[in-house]
């Protein structure tokens, strides 16, 4: 069946820095991925809408300019978390909205 | 806008025995709806779906759910549980066309099946 994968699975990260997450369809394309946010004892919340060849759509209070959305294939979006601090860490996944509804693994990121 | 509740956050159960894990949402528009699980760590994975026709939907692992439009439900339900059904099982909800696929997830349950 249809599989996404993210990478990196965990990563860490001083504050100030950023950090990129990838976010692949590896049997399927996708014109639309989704990533979501999920925090400690928390459940997941849209982020932004991934669009392929056009600009990301983002939901209501998710800062487009810390959060960089790129689709720049089929198969590929990334997240870039620009400029991290420690209220981002979080557990980012992505999804593909095929008819099963993929999720990729998701990323942990724990920024210091 | 939608919205989903999961009316329970922690349900403890002991082995082989029945569980239901409830669900409500809220739409102004036709939904589909899914139950996914979460081990620790760990992604989500698709237990089951509901998008048109049977009201019953079954789906891995022995689990399945009643879509009720009447009532806005859909829980989740399995007969016996194991102890590997210990999870976090999130409910979410999602528009057609254009919006299928956003989900708007319920805050979680909490699954602790003890021996």
């Amino acid at each position: 069946g249809a599989v996404v994968s993210q990478h990196p699975s965990w990563v860490i990260c001083k504050s100030g820095t950023s950090v990129k997450i990838e976010c692949r369809s590896l049997d399927f394309q996708a014109t639309t991925m989704f990533w979501y946010r999920q925090f400690p004892k928390q459940s997941l919340m849209l982020m932004a809408t991934s669009n392929e060849g056009s600009k990301a759509t983002y939901e209501q209070g998710v800062e487009k300019d810390k959060f960089l959305i790129n689709h720049a294939s089929l198969t590929l979006s990334t997240l870039t978390v620009t400029s991290a601090h420690p209220e981002d860490s979080s557990f980012y996944i992505c999804s593909a909205p095929t008819n099963e509804q993929f999720f990729g693994p998701g990323t942990r990121l724990t920024v210091l | 806008a939608q919205s989903v509740t999961q009316l329970d956050s922690q349900v403890p159960v002991f082995e082989e025995a029945p569980v239901e894990l409830r669900c409500n949402y809220s739409s102004s528009v036709s939904v589909y709806l899914f139950w996914y699980v979460q081990y620790p760590n760990q992604g989500l994975q698709l237990l089951l779906k509901y998008l048109s026709g049977s009201t019953l939907v079954k789906g891995i692992n022995g689990f399945e759910a009643e879509f009720n439009k009447s009532q806005t439900s859909f829980h989740l339900r399995k007969p016996s549980v194991h102890i590997s059904d210990t999870a976090e099982y999130f409910c979410a909800v999602s528009g057609a066309g254009t919006s299928y696929g956003k989900l708007t997830f319920g805050q979680g349950t909490i699954l602790t099946v003890h021996p």
